[in-house]
């Protein structure tokens, strides 16, 4: 299995474009975490879905951010319009249900964001 | 915000020594992560916990979990210089049980 696959592994973009990050998890998995970790806040957890549905958001900043998942096999997160405060990376994790002994996640290797 | 504590923050050990962090909640948690992230990449599953009292290796590492469940700590042994980078202690809060909450990180640093 090739794992949790993100891209891009970088982007550097000017303050208030669009940025669009995506992810595709783990064949079978029906959980997905969108994470974002900064020096000052460490691994803050901002979305998930089960089953392509978002089950909790309360993580995300504010409305600028927005994520969707069209399937089982693509998600993706958005920032519109970009501020030079989203610079972070940005991880994408999936899992295979929350029963006791699955709490696993798998971690992608991450979307580095820089605004300028 | 964080609800783990993870100590030390940052340690500089020589190759071949003992290493010893831990992680405490002030909530009970069922269940006890620890993760490894390598510059770069993202974090690793290193060893779960899902028994107060539970002791688990995994090679040279060595985890337990708390008897009183707010607590868990992770041993490395004879440390070596692939050990660098960064040890994350996860659980899932009893009330939600859906969602991991990380502790800060201790970033190692083995010298050869």
């Amino acid at each position: 299995d090739a794992g949790v696959i993100q891209s891009p592994r970088h982007e550097v973009t000017e303050m208030g474009q669009e940025v669009t990050l995506r992810c595709k998890p783990i064949s079978g998995h029906d959980y997905l975490f969108w994470y974002r970790q900064t020096m000052m806040r460490g691994l803050e957890l901002l979305i998930y879905f089960n089953n392509n549905v978002p089950i909790d958001d309360s993580g995300m900043p504010e409305d600028r951010f927005s994520a969707k998942m069209p399937n089982a096999s693509f998600s993706t997160l958005k920032i519109q319009p970009s501020e030079p405060r989203d610079s972070a990376v940005y991880f994408c994790a999936s899992s295979f249900g929350l029963l006791l002994h699955n709490y696993g996640y798998t971690f992608g290797s991450g979307t580095r964001l820089t605004v300028v | 915000g964080q609800q783990l504590n993870q100590s030390p923050q940052s340690m500089f050990i020589q190759e071949g020594e003992d290493v010893s962090m831990n992680c405490t909640s002030s909530s009970i948690f069922n269940t006890w992560l620890w993760y490894k992230q390598d510059p770069g990449e993202g974090p690793v599953l290193l060893i779960a916990l899902y028994k107060a009292g539970e002791l688990t290796s995994n090679g040279r590492l060595t985890a337990q979990f708390g008897i009183t469940r707010k607590d868990s700590f992770l041993n490395i042994s004879a440390s070596i210089p692939s050990d660098v980078g960064i040890y994350f202690c996860a659980g899932p809060k009893e009330t939600s049980g859906s969602r991991l909450t990380f502790g800060e990180g201790t970033q190692l640093t083995v010298n050869p």
